[in-house]
């Protein structure tokens, strides 16, 4: 099975700065590689796909890059509504995904 | 606009079985993979189980194969989840997830959850 490992597991932040989340697969996945943010009592939402994919409908703050083994979420200013917990997802091996342990992102 | 819905939910005793629904709206359900994911409150996600469009193919994570069953209803617009021998380390929300392709993994639609509880 693969394994992923997302670093920070939390972070602290202000609105408007740069956060970067790393997200590393225990082996390649190319570019199989997804990011979804999920607030307090909601559901999961898709940020990116494909590693470097923004959804439609998402700020183009959010970004996503990384092949391989190694990606990283950026979001380029933070604002309020960013403050969340983001994961990120394997789909190479499908139909047995995985996610990573999760990154909160907190004041 | 995509929805999805799950139900059947509840508090269960060790070892009983429940029946876990989703219906779909919104989009052409038989287009399309469908996922379970759960997460225990304060926890992460994890995967579940998958089918394909046409229940061709199914797949199941390690701590649920041999007691969770999934299936699709397409004339129904309708996902399940049979989940038998349930334990307390299955108490979760679960949550039906739209994949963006026939057999792919990408969730790009989520429901809402319905709350499973399994007492010991």
């Amino acid at each position: 099975d693969i394994h992923m490992t997302q670093s920070p597991s939390s972070l602290s932040a202000s609105v408007g700065d740069r956060v970067t989340i790393t997200c590393r697969a225990s082996q390649g996945i190319t570019t199989y590689l997804n990011w979804y943010q999920q607030k307090p009592g909601k559901a999961p939402n898709l940020l990116i796909y494909a590693a470097s994919n923004l959804q439609s409908g998402v700020p183009s703050r959010f970004s996503g890059s990384g092949s391989g083994t190694e990606f990283t979420l950026t979001i380029s200013s933070l604002q309020p509504e960013d403050f969340a917990t983001y994961y990120c997802q394997q789909s190479f091996s499908t139909p047995r995904v995985s996610f990573g342990g999760g990154t909160k992102v907190e004041i | 606009e995509v929805h999805l819905v799950e139900s059947g939910g509840g508090l269960v005793q060790s070892g009983r079985s429940l029946r876990l629904s989703c219906a779909a709206s919104g989009f052409i359900f038989d287009d399309y993979s469908m996922h379970w994911v759960r997460q225990v409150p304060g926890r992460g996600l994890e995967w579940v189980s998958t089918i394909t469009w046409n229940s061709g193919d199914v797949g199941y994570a390690d701590s649920v194969r041999g007691r969770f069953t999934i299936s699709r209803d397409n004339a129904k617009n309708s996902l399940y989840l049979q989940m038998n021998g349930l334990r307390a380390e299955d108490s979760a929300f679960y949550y039906c997830a739209k994949a963006m392709a026939v057999a792919g993994a990408t969730l790009d639609s989520w429901g809402q959850g319905t709350q499973v509880t399994v007492s010991s």
